[in-house]
């Protein structure tokens, strides 16, 4: 079965510091990893999705996530937080399943980043 | 190109009633999906439609049930309310395979009394 996880409910940062968002999955065949960002009471924005190919994928606002096939794993990264990057943080895997693709999200981070 | 638009944006109902969202996706986007979003159960999904018909459906009662038109609008129907439909209900459009970003609408926010 097709599963997601962020094992951190909240990761706290000072502002200038690197950041990391944690992501795992399990899927079987090669999935397609997603990460979004939401606002408070807004929908999710597009952050940036691996497909194939690099591991290192670079997407918007200077995230970046690397792609880790033996690990499982699609962390997110920034090398430098902005106070402004405080939000609601989602990965996302669509994987084969039978009766086609579905997107599973997992639970959700919380980033606070203090000035 | 405008983005996925979502009506209503706010809505409050009572037990027992019926509701109807609407969603109109990104133009050229033939697939829409429907999300329900609660602090307790996080980003659930409930279905896809692509041309018209549903390719794939979650976990959800028979009450949340949905359509495509032509024209690739999607509507979200929920019978008999329950409170713990309250919610914020996503929806999310792309191109359609799997490899493609889904875009989100800003969502309804749903309140049953």
């Amino acid at each position: 079965a097709q599963s997601v996880a962020q094992p951190e409910d909240q990761v706290n940062v000072a502002e200038g510091n690197p950041l990391t968002v944690k992501c795992t999955y399990s899927v079987s065949g090669n999935p397609y990893l997603f990460w979004y960002v939401q606002y408070p009471n807004r929908g999710l924005q597009f952050l940036l999705k691996y497909i194939t190919g690099d591991n290192l994928v670079k997407g918007s606002y200077g995230f970046e996530a690397e792609f880790n096939k033996s690990q499982t794993s699609f962390h997110l990264k920034k090398p430098s937080a902005l106070v402004s990057d405080s939000a609601l943080y989602f990965c996302a895997v669509r994987g084969p399943r039978r009766g086609g693709f579905k997107t599973i999200f997992g639970a959700g981070t919380r980033l606070f980043v203090k000035a | 190109k405008a983005g996925v638009t979502q009506t209503p944006r706010y809505l409050i109902k009572t037990r027992g009633q019926q509701v109807t969202l609407s969603c109109s996706p990104i133009s050229g986007h033939r697939s829409v999906s429907w999300y329900q979003q609660t602090p307790g159960q996080g980003l659930q999904f409930l279905f896809e439609y692509f041309s018209e018909t549903q390719r794939n459906k979650g976990n959800f009662p028979g009450r949340f049930s949905g359509r495509q038109f032509s024209n690739s609008r999607s509507e979200m129907n929920v019978s008999t309310l329950e409170l713990g439909d309250s919610a914020l209900y996503l929806c999310a459009s792309s191109l359609g395979l799997p490899q493609e970003t889904q875009y989100f609408g800003p969502g309804t926010r749903l309140l049953v009394l």
